[in-house]
């Protein structure tokens, strides 16, 4: 069965400084892996994915993640963050298509000025 | 990507009553998903609709208590039926990207049951 974990339930960081998050996976074939953002009292927001290719993928709002098969994980990166950057991210794995999202618990980022 | 919207935005129940939560699309999709968010838990898929067939529930989610309905390619009711306390969650619908192999969400409707 697919698994994942993201072993930060809060991450503490400030305004400024550099971010990462880490994701580790468990699934049985070649992944489809997802990094969303919740912030208070929304919905579910697309970061970033990977699917194949390049490793190192590129997001929205300077978000970055890279993947490696050896050590099973997907960690999300930002070099300076900001602010309203403060939410709940959750990273999530799944097979594409017609099957659902197996997710994390997510990591509650909060920001210090 | 796709704009869903979800209603209601939230709502409080009583315990023993039913809710119907509607998700729209403002395309055709082929897939849409329903999740449960408990409260400072993460997101578990309750089923997958596809448009003219039964949904798929995951273990621990049944029809008789998440009855699902697909009418159309933009449309899906999901219900929570005879409540109790412990159905208080978010209640967020997903559809699949056409071509993306992505999910993208609504922004979630919000249970109490009290």
């Amino acid at each position: 069965a697919q698994s994942v974990t993201q072993p930060d339930i809060h991450i503490t960081v400030s305004e400024g400084a550099s971010l990462e998050l880490r994701c580790n996976y468990s699934y049985g074939a070649t992944p489809y892996l997802f990094w969303y953002v919740q912030s208070p009292g929304q919905g579910l927001q697309l970061l970033l994915k990977y699917f194949s290719g390049d490793t190192l993928v590129q997001g929205i709002k300077g978000f970055e993640a890279e993947f490696k098969r050896s050590q099973s994980s997907f960690n999300l990166r930002k070099p300076s963050v900001h602010w309203s950057d403060a939410a709940e991210y959750f990273c999530a794995v799944g097979a594409g298509g017609a099957d659902g999202l197996t997710f994390g618990k997510g990591t509650h980022l909060i920001i210090q000025p | 990507s796709a704009v869903i919207s979800q209603k209601p935005s939230r709502d409080i129940c009583q315990r023993g009553t039913s809710l119907t939560i509607q998700c729209q699309v403002d395309s055709q999709v082929t897939m849409m998903f329903w999740y449960r968010q408990q409260p400072g838990q993460s997101l578990t898929l309750i089923a997958t609709a596809n448009q003219g067939s039964e949904a798929t529930y995951e273990s621990g989610f049944v029809i008789d208590k998440f009855p699902i309905s697909r009418p159309n390619l933009t449309f899906s009711t999901l219900t929570v039926s005879n409540m109790s306390p412990e159905d208080s969650s978010i209640y967020l619908c997903s559809v699949d990207g056409q071509g993306e192999e992505t999910q993208y969400f609504g922004p979630g409707t919000r249970l109490l049951v009290l």
